[in-house]
């Protein structure tokens, strides 16, 4: 079936350090993708998405560009924030379900 | 406006016992999921709801666990005869229309713990 692989946590990191993220699917046909994050004591929210090949979803600094000949869906930020802190889970699409990755959780230090 | 509301937040329970979980949705939100979080794992589908029509109960792990909706909005998990294993977070989802591209909006969750 369907699987979201990311890499495996825990990331910390320095205030203004690079973030990268690494993300791989396995699916056929071209499924939407998604990248959810979980701030400490709070719910599930859509960070950004992209619904097909070549597309980049960005919002608050972050990218990811939807790169169909590797499957992947790298997410990235060129100066994360302490309030970056978070979960951050991959997510794919397709018919009317997600399929998430396990998260990766990412402490940023000041 | 409201978002996705669930209840309770925290919920202890003897193995063996009963349990049932509530989500809100959004109002006017079609579309109704439910999830599971284990530590260490990323969610885990359970099943869907959308509109009126019959749900997709694919994840539900065992015949221990079923969901309803009542009305078209609110949704209630039950579990019965909890386990160990049982012991997650429950998360609620709801989206507007159908289509994948649409997006799920979170509750907070339930914490689930089956001593």
């Amino acid at each position: 079936g369907n699987s979201v692989t990311q890499m495996e946590g825990p990331v910390t990191l320095s205030e203004e350090a690079f973030l990268t993220i690494n993300c791989t699917y396995t699916a056929t046909g071209y499924p939407s993708l998604f990248w959810y994050v979980q701030y400490p004591g709070e719910g599930l929210q859509l960070l950004l998405k992209a619904t097909k090949a070549d597309d980049k979803g960005s919002n608050k600094g972050f990218e990811a560009t939807y790169r169909k000949e590797t499957t992947s869906f790298h997410l990235e930020k060129g100066s994360v924030q302490v309030s970056d802190s978070a979960v951050y889970f991959c997510v794919q699409g397709g018919s009317e379900k997600l399929v998430f990755g396990k998260g990766t959780k990412l402490t940023v230090n000041p | 406006g409201a978002g996705v509301s669930q209840s309770p937040s925290n919920k202890v329970t003897e193995k063996g016992k009963d349990v049932e979980l509530r989500c809100d949705p959004i109002s006017g939100h079609t579309a109704l999921y439910w999830y599971r979080q284990s530590l260490g794992q990323g969610l885990e589908f359970l099943i869907y709801f959308q509109g009126n029509s019959a749900p997709d109960k694919s994840g539900l792990p065992s015949d221990r666990f079923s969901a309803e909706r009542t009305g078209g909005s609110v949704s209630t998990l039950t579990i019965q005869r909890t386990q160990q294993e049982d012991s997650a977070v429950y998360l609620c989802a709801s989206r507007a229309g159908r289509g994948e591209y649409n997006e799920q909006f979170f509750g907070p969750g339930t914490r689930l713990t089956v001593l």
